[in-house]
């Protein structure tokens, strides 16, 4: 049974750098789209990214210019970087594996789920 | 990005009796190419993380009570809980996966009343 788990530094101050690793264990890597949501305290949830076991990469929009998904095959983990985080980033932080829908770009839909990891972001 | 948006914001539902939740998306999800909607459904327990139900619009996840189905094509969408059980309490999210961005509707909150 496939289960995943985020870990990280813990809080961040604005304007330094957000960094989350997620483990998977009993599963390889392989063959799906690995992926971060986030969702603000009492909100919805954000689709962050994904990463596949090429290396292959698709963003948010809205975020695509702070976020960096990498992956590590050997360690069966991918990590996720947010640059110039921001108290509007402050969130629980998900880690999830991603079913190919076959579309292109790709596009998943999201199970199982890590816990989460909260990252508040404060001075 | 498609927008989703669901209805009721919250809903409340005597035990035993029928929850129905509606998803509705600013374009049409359906590919006629493999006849299928690319709409999943999502459960969040007060202080857990989502859990998959349903995708391709009315599939159900492994493990999941035949309690729950989704229905829906194009733009329209219904996820019903044909008897409601205690432990249904929870957030419902519905989450479009035809294009990227993958985005998710606002969430609908089912309590028993």
């Amino acid at each position: 049974q496939v289960q995943l788990r985020e870990s990280g530094p813990g809080p961040v101050k604005p304007s330094e750098t957000l960094s989350l690793t997620c483990t998977v264990s009993g599963d390889s890597l392989s063959g799906y789209y690995w992926s971060w949501i986030r969702q603000p305290p009492g909100r919805g949830l954000e689709w962050v990214g994904y990463i596949n076991h090429y290396g292959t990469t698709d963003y948010s929009p809205s975020l695509r210019s702070r976020v960096t998904i990498s992956i590590d095959m050997s360690g069966n983990q991918f990590s996720l970087r947010l640059r110039s985080v921001t108290a509007a980033d402050t969130a629980v932080y998900y880690c999830a594996r991603g079913s190919d829908s076959g579309t292109s770009p790709r596009t998943v839909w999201f199970g199982p789920w890590g816990q989460g990891s909260l990252v508040s972001v404060s001075s | 990005d498609i927008v989703m948006v669901q209805s009721p914001d919250s809903l409340a539902v005597s035990l035993g009796e029928r929850a129905t939740i509606n998803c509705k998306s600013s374009q049409s999800v359906f590919y006629s190419s493999n006849n299928k909607n690319y709409l999943a459904w999502y459960q969040q327990k007060p202080g857990q993380p989502p859990k998959l139900l349903i995708y391709w619009a009315s599939t159900r996840e492994s493990g999941v009570p035949d309690r729950f189905s989704g229905s829906g094509s194009g733009t329209d969408f219904t996820l019903s809980i044909s008897s409601l059980q205690a432990e249904d309490v929870a957030v419902y999210y519905c989450q479009q996966y035809s294009n990227t961005p993958p985005t998710f509707g606002q969430g609908t909150k089912l309590e028993i009343k």
